[in-house]
């Protein structure tokens, strides 16, 4: 059974950089997966944020693009996430899922974690 | 981008009903059929429910059923349940991914 776990600071200040992981666990994340970020504001439906596969191509929501950056430790079976120069738009419950390449659907997901974008 | 707009935003159904949901992609995703569909509890994580149009995933009871093709796409439950009560969310997959408003499925 596959398990996403997100961790990180649940408040960053405006215009600092947020930085996520998602630790995988019961699979490798050097598996044909795409390892993916979704993001949802408070209230608000789910936006997708990006996703990285094992060869390092990225992929990226292309209204965040600018500011975004994955990347993957294989040594210790994760991925991340940072966001640049964030504002209280960025604030939102994120979560991280794998996406399978087969079928690209969205078949396991962590259970999310909240960062709130705040002075 | 493809932009993907559910319909209704919400609606209210009592147990036992039959709902349908659309989902309509500003452009068509046939021939790759990459549309998937996902339920959502408050403060959990969406779990997803069929993807491919219409392949149920394992576990998932058989009163849920996905159709369509090109660019509309239907959840029907038909029998909704208790725990049927959610919101639901398309996603195509055929090119970057987006997902569609969600349904709020509340209780009449």
């Amino acid at each position: 059974q596959v398990q996403l776990q997100e961790s990180g600071p649940g408040l960053v200040k405006p215009s600092e950089t947020l930085s996520l992981t998602c630790a995988v666990s019961g699979a490798s994340i050097s598996n044909d997966d795409w390892w993916t970020w979704v993001r949802q504001s408070p209230g608000k439906g789910l936006e997708w944020v990006g996703e990285i596969f094992h060869s390092g191509d990225t992929n990226y929501n292309p209204s965040l693009e600018s500011r975004i950056t994955m990347s993957m430790d294989r040594s210790k079976n994760q991925f991340s996430l940072k966001v640049n120069s964030v504002t209280a738009a960025d604030t939102a419950l994120y979560f991280c899922a794998s996406r399978r390449i087969r079928s690209r659907d969205l078949a396991y997901w962590g259970q999310g974690t909240l960062v709130t974008v705040s002075s | 981008d493809i932009q993907m707009t559910q319909s209704p935003p919400s609606l209210s159904a009592s147990a036992g009903d039959r709902v349908n949901i659309t989902c309509r992609a500003s452009q068509t995703i046939s021939i790759t059929n990459f549309l998937n569909w996902y339920q959502q509890k408050p403060g959990k994580a969406p779990k997803l429910l069929i993807s491919l149009v219409s392949n149920l995933q394992g576990g998932v009871p058989s009163r849920f059923r996905g159709s369509g093709s090109g660019t509309d796409f239907t959840l029907t439950i038909s029998g909704l349940q208790p725990e049927d009560f959610a919101t639901y969310y398309c996603q195509q997959t055929y090119s970057v991914p987006t997902f569609g408003g969600g349904t709020k499925v509340e209780i009449k």
